[in-house]
């Protein structure tokens, strides 16, 4: 049981690339979400997902795509790259009720110069 | 729209010192749960304790308790003998308790980072 797993573990990318930061459970979870953490900004929802099809858009969705066509797969795609993206990325799932816990990633450290 | 807030930005304490945590929220919510999160500096998030806001009982773990008052909406957070160990970021963080739905949408204060001097 590796829980959530994040892959890459670091990446630089220059302006106007595109990449996909992958995220994986083996919890069975419905639910997953990718969070970004920036300095003295705490964790910000992106996108969450409900279910295998089901997204939808958290906090600061711009400038990012979801998809979900299984339960263990969650994968964020940056379209073109910009350097207000450079960030932690966390990702997590949840048990949902009636336990509710969130399990994350070990995060993905994005640099866009 | 929910926010919490975790005024202190840094706080140092000598090892063996207490030192608390405070974290206040916002919500509209009749319920909801409250978590608290520490950061190490590896950088995981590593779960700490859920609470839900029906149960407004002190929590005791260890060396760490939490102090919930719905009252003044604080959910705060003490270290008894602190060690060099607890050195991290805390987050303090919410979302709404939707019944027999998940909790996958958290709202995150911006972190207490705490030093232990030794």
């Amino acid at each position: 049981n590796a829980g959530v797993t994040q892959t890459p573990k670091f990446q630089v990318l220059k302006t106007g690339q595109s990449m996909t930061l992958q995220c994986a459970q083996d919890m069975n979870h419905e639910y997953m979400s990718w969070y970004r953490q920036d300095p003295g900004m705490g964790l910000r929802l992106i996108h969450y997902s409900v279910g295998a099809g089901i997204t939808d858009q958290g906090e600061v969705p711009n400038g990012y795509n979801v998809s979900r066509s299984t339960t263990e797969d969650f994968p964020l795609r940056l379209l073109s790259a910009a350097p207000s993206q450079t960030s932690v990325y966390f990702c997590a799932s949840s048990t949902g009720p009636p336990l509710n816990e969130q399990f994350f990633g070990p995060g993905t450290r994005l640099t866009v110069l | 729209a929910q926010k919490v807030t975790q005024a202190q930005t840094e706080i140092s304490v000598v090892e063996k010192e207490d030192v608390t945590l405070d974290c206040v929220y916002e919500t509209r919510d009749t319920t909801y749960y409250l978590f608290w999160y520490k950061q190490p500096p590896s950088g995981e998030l590593v779960f700490l304790i859920r609470r839900n806001s029906f149960d407004e009982q002190n929590e005791i773990s260890g060396r760490y308790s939490w102090n919930f008052q719905k009252s003044t909406s604080s959910f705060n957070f003490t270290i008894t003998a602190s060690q060099v160990v607890d050195s991290a970021v805390y987050f303090c963080a919410l979302t709404k308790d939707r019944g027999d739905f998940g909790n996958e949408k958290l709202t995150f204060g911006t972190g207490t980072r705490l030093t232990i001097i030794p």
